[in-house]
């Protein structure tokens, strides 16, 4: 396995619901990022961390709201989602200024109903 | 910024094939081309990846070749097997420490038996 988790794997949630995605590695890493992948469409880069800190948005509605307590666990909260919202949702980590790999990890297949 | 574009959508091979995927890319600067290979249900795992330091790369059947004047590179795989089928994705980035990489939108490999 790839030393990056992510929980739920699965998630149904109704538009005015609140939910949190969770995402952990175990590779020692110090950057961390949530990618959405929907179908027929780039993988689109939503948010980075480094050392903790937010470092890019790429203009991700407020609905969606990240938060990284250290630099190993990212959460993603959701709230008020629209189903086109629904999507894979990928997390990935990378050591910064050391070769560049990002390892990603399952992804949560989120369905906003 | 970035921005790839990645050639044949879906590829069709007989098991035994080869098979080639082509991406290019539109920032000279970028220097690190990383290839990744996403089965069913799965997150995008990292297989192969090339710097702009050199022009191809081999791990057993997988290949990856690099052509900075054009700004093009391309996965090479050979004697493929069932096992091969999956999405494959590349992308691109200037490898300065935090800058996050640039995807293509994936080619869709079938390899049949």
């Amino acid at each position: 396995e790839t030393g990056v988790t992510q929980t739920p794997r699965h998630l149904v949630m109704g538009m005015t619901n609140k939910k949190s995605l969770k995402c952990e590695q175990h590779l020692g890493h110090n950057a961390m990022y949530w990618y959405k992948q929907s179908a027929k469409k780039p993988l689109e880069l939503m948010f980075v961390y480094n050392f903790k800190e937010q470092t890019e948005n790429n203009s991700v509605p407020s609905r969606f709201s990240p938060e990284c307590p250290n630099s190993s666990h990212l959460f993603l909260h959701l709230h008020t989602l629209q189903p086109e919202d629904s999507a894979l949702y990928l997390c990935a980590s990378s050591q910064p200024g050391q070769g560049g790999e990002q390892y990603f990890g399952p992804g949560t297949r989120l369905t906003v109903t | 910024g970035e921005n790839v574009e990645q050639h044949p959508s879906t590829l069709s091979v007989q098991e035994g094939d080869s098979a080639v995927i082509k991406c290019t890319y539109s920032d000279s600067a970028s220097n690190y081309f990383p290839w990744y290979k996403q089965e069913l249900g799965k997150g995008p795992q990292l297989i192969i990846d090339i710097r702009s330091n050199v022009g191809e790369k081999k791990d057993q059947r997988i290949a990856v070749t690099l052509n900075k004047t054009a700004k093009h590179f391309s996965l090479h795989i050979t004697e493929t097997q069932p096992e091969d089928s999956a999405v494959y994705f590349c992308a691109a980035t200037l490898n300065s420490g935090n800058t996050p990489l640039v995807f293509g939108k994936g080619t869709r490999l079938s390899v049949i038996a």
